[in-house]
């Protein structure tokens, strides 16, 4: 069975930080891409950052690039989130989430399995 | 604003069917058989109900259908029912740098 347990989340001050982590379990680790999704309380869905399964390829949304770092270690099947100059506006709940990629094409499929999240408060 | 359109709500009785729809553009939705739908209820993390446009993950309801024309997506849920009422999202591969775009979000309510 797939899990993926967050933890890490919590109240920081704006320009603080703060660093998630996604435990992850029942598959192959090193084989899939991950990525982090937040969402704001009552908002939608905002995809954050995603990584390859090796680690090799890394991407990010606009709103974080240059303040949150994406990782992993295979050998630990964990996924971490290094977040940085922390501002009101990163307020959400953070989930982890697996990505299936199509296998001609390499583009993203869905994301097939989440954790249950973690909240972050950004707030002085 | 997000990428993706999506009507804020819909609303339909037990039994009925119900569509709703995803509008992006050539960059996403209409360049791209990647569309996924994700559902959500209060407090839970999302669950895929449809990847690739219309194919339905093991263990997901025939209920749930998807489909796409042009830059428009939906999904239809047929025979409604109490436990379909829930946050619905759509999401689509994108050109753009971005890796993955969502739609907004439409709140089903079953009446």
């Amino acid at each position: 069975e797939v899990q993926l347990l967050e933890s890490g989340g919590g109240l920081v001050q704006p320009g603080g930080s703060l660093r998630l982590s996604c435990a992850a379990s029942g598959f192959t680790f090193s084989n899939y891409g991950m990525s982090w999704v937040r969402q704001a309380p009552g908002k939608g869905l905002e995809w954050v950052s995603s990584i390859s399964g090796s680690g090799g390829k890394i991407q990010y949304a606009d709103s974080v690039k240059g303040r949150f770092t994406i990782s992993r270690d295979n050998s630990k099947n964990t996924l971490y989130l290094q977040m940085n100059s922390l501002r009101a506006a990163d307020t959400a709940v953070y989930y982890c989430a697996k990505a299936v990629h199509h296998i001609l094409t390499g583009f993203l499929s869905n994301f097939d399995y989440w954790g249950q999240g973690t909240l972050v408060t950004v707030s002085s | 604003q997000s990428a993706l359109t999506q009507p804020a709500s819909v609303s339909g009785s037990p039994g009925q069917s119900i569509t709703i729809s995803c509008t992006g553009t050539s960059s996403d939705v209409g360049g791209y058989n990647f569309v996924s739908w994700y559902q959500q209820h209060p407090g839970k993390a999302p669950k895929v109900m449809i990847y690739e446009v219309s194919n339905r993950p093991s263990g997901v309801s025939d209920r749930f259908s998807g489909s796409k024309s042009g830059n428009t997506a939906s999904l239809t849920i047929s025979g409604l029912q109490a436990e379909d009422e829930a946050d619905y999202y759509c999401s689509s591969h994108t050109s753009s740098s971005t890796y993955v775009v969502f739609g907004g979000g439409t709140r089903l309510t079953v009446l």
